[in-house]
């Protein structure tokens, strides 16, 4: 069984400061994880992914993540951020095996102030 | 590259009624097609799997009389809410994938509201 657990599920952060998404897994094999962004009353965008190539991801708008195998965790950042980061971010494993099933986190709801 | 578009993007019926939504891939043939359904503030809850020319197959809870789902083509897949009830309204999206599969391209998502 695999399972995902976002550890915030709210994160408030200044415009132009860091931002830290954390992200926890469990899996019994080695997975593929993602992370979605979820704008209002839209549908998900792909930040990036992992698939067993190199351990530190960078995705779109400035963002990465690093995967650690010994933490079993995928943690979202961000140098700087922006206004228009304010959304909804879901942490996603793809257990291959279980038919591309995806599991997602409960999400964290990102909320950028002037 | 990689979109998904739904069709409608937001519908509101009356009880009774039945609503058929659309996924379609524009630019790439999906192996398989899914159907999320997702409450406010909630995440997505996995209803079906779909590949075109098979039957779905439906997570555990989920009426397969109540959801249709056809897949007609590689870049067409629709649900249909049979008889909608009030409780039956929520966010409705889809995904599809291609190549190796691990990747999920997510539709903009239909809002249905039934009265």
């Amino acid at each position: 069984a695999q399972s995902v657990t976002q550890l915030d599920s709210h994160v408030s952060v200044s415009e132009g400061t860091p931002v830290l998404l954390r992200c926890n897994y469990s899996s019994s094999y080695s997975p593929s994880l993602f992370w979605y962004v979820q704008h209002p009353n839209k549908g998900l965008q792909l930040l990036l992914k992992y698939t067993s190539a190199a351990t530190l991801v960078k995705g779109i708008n400035g963002f990465e993540a690093e995967f650690k195998k010994s933490e079993t965790s995928f943690h979202l950042t961000k140098p700087s951020a922006h206004m228009s980061d304010a959304a909804e971010y879901f942490c996603v494993v793809n257990l291959k095996a279980a038919g591309n099933k995806l599991t997602f986190g409960g999400g964290t709801r990102v909320l950028v102030k002037p | 590259g990689a979109v998904v578009s739904q069709h409608p993007s937001r519908v509101i019926c009356k009880s009774g009624t039945s609503v058929k939504i659309e996924c379609r891939s524009l630019d790439f043939q999906a192996t398989t097609m899914f159907w999320y359904r997702q409450f406010p503030k909630q995440s997505l809850m996995l209803m079906a799997t779909s590949n075109e020319g098979s039957k779905a197959t439906y997570e555990q809870g989920v009426e397969k009389d109540k959801f249709l789902i056809n897949h007609a083509s590689l870049t067409l897949s629709t649900l249909t809410v049979t008889s909608a009830h009030p409780e039956d309204s929520s966010f409705y999206i889809c995904s599809a994938n291609f190549g190796d599969g691990e990747t999920q391209y997510f539709g903009p998502g239909t809002r249905l509201l039934v009265l």
